[in-house]
């Protein structure tokens, strides 16, 4: 399956700073899922990125505070915006294997943030 | 309200010890039913996918079956290294987003 590269893998900010993490696949994928696990918890879906759309957020994340960039079929950038201490998570690039809306997904190896 | 619940929360076996792990779902139609392996400061790495109740996979000492409301993962003769998170997550008809259960931790003592 495809493999996906994910950085920063850590980072530890200030609190009201900005961040962005960078998602490179090493194959096109259609669609990429950005999700953010909390400490000890599951996984909970952010938003899709579409290249050539815009994102489409979950319920309780809005694009000013986690904007998207999708530029091509194997790239992606999440920006965590005006972070707090409740940002402290880590965050999940993933890319769903083959050409169509069903199937597995394959995940990069995060980036944990801690906000101070 | 589409939901994936896994239970239990934790499960300490002994080495050698087979035990079930359950994912049960509630959705409006079910597209796909996958479950993932992840360890420590990983991501998730997918093991199954199940599209079908009475379906199973098998992959070592690993199976899954599925059925109209929940679905299980068998572990048999379990080994230390299989001490992981396994995730349960199904994708809804219709949609394209794949929804997480809490996951169940698995700890296996030598």
């Amino acid at each position: 399956s495809a493999v996906i590269s994910q950085k920063p893998s850590r980072d530890i900010c200030q609190r009201g700073t900005s961040l962005t993490i960078q998602c490179q696949v090493d194959s096109q994928v259609t669609m990429m899922f950005w999700y953010r696990q909390q400490p000890g918890q599951s996984l909970t879906l952010i938003a899709t990125a579409n290249q050539g759309s815009e994102a489409t957020y979950e319920s309780g994340f809005v694009i000013d505070k986690f904007p998207i960039s999708r530029p091509n079929l194997t790239f992606s950038t999440l920006t965590v915006s005006n972070m707090s201490p409740e940002d402290s998570s880590i965050y999940l690039c993933s890319g769903r294997s083959g050409t169509g809306n069903t199937g597995e997904l394959f995940f990069g190896e995060g980036s944990r943030l801690t906000v101070l | 309200e589409d939901q994936v619940t896994q239970s239990p929360e934790a499960l300490r076996l002994q080495e050698g010890e087979s035990s079930s792990l359950n994912c049960s779902y509630t959705v409006s139609g079910l597209r796909g039913l996958f479950w993932y392996r992840q360890d420590p400061g990983k991501g998730p790495e997918f093991l199954f996918t199940l599209y079908s109740a009475g379906e199973e996979k098998e992959k070592e000492r690993l199976k899954a079956t599925l059925t109209k409301k929940e679905s299980f993962l068998h572990i048999t003769a379990p080994k230390p290294e299989d001490s992981a998170t396994y995730l349960c997550a199904v994708q809804v008809a219709g949609g394209f987003k794949t929804i997480f259960g809490a996951g169940t931790r698995l700890f296996v003592k030598a």
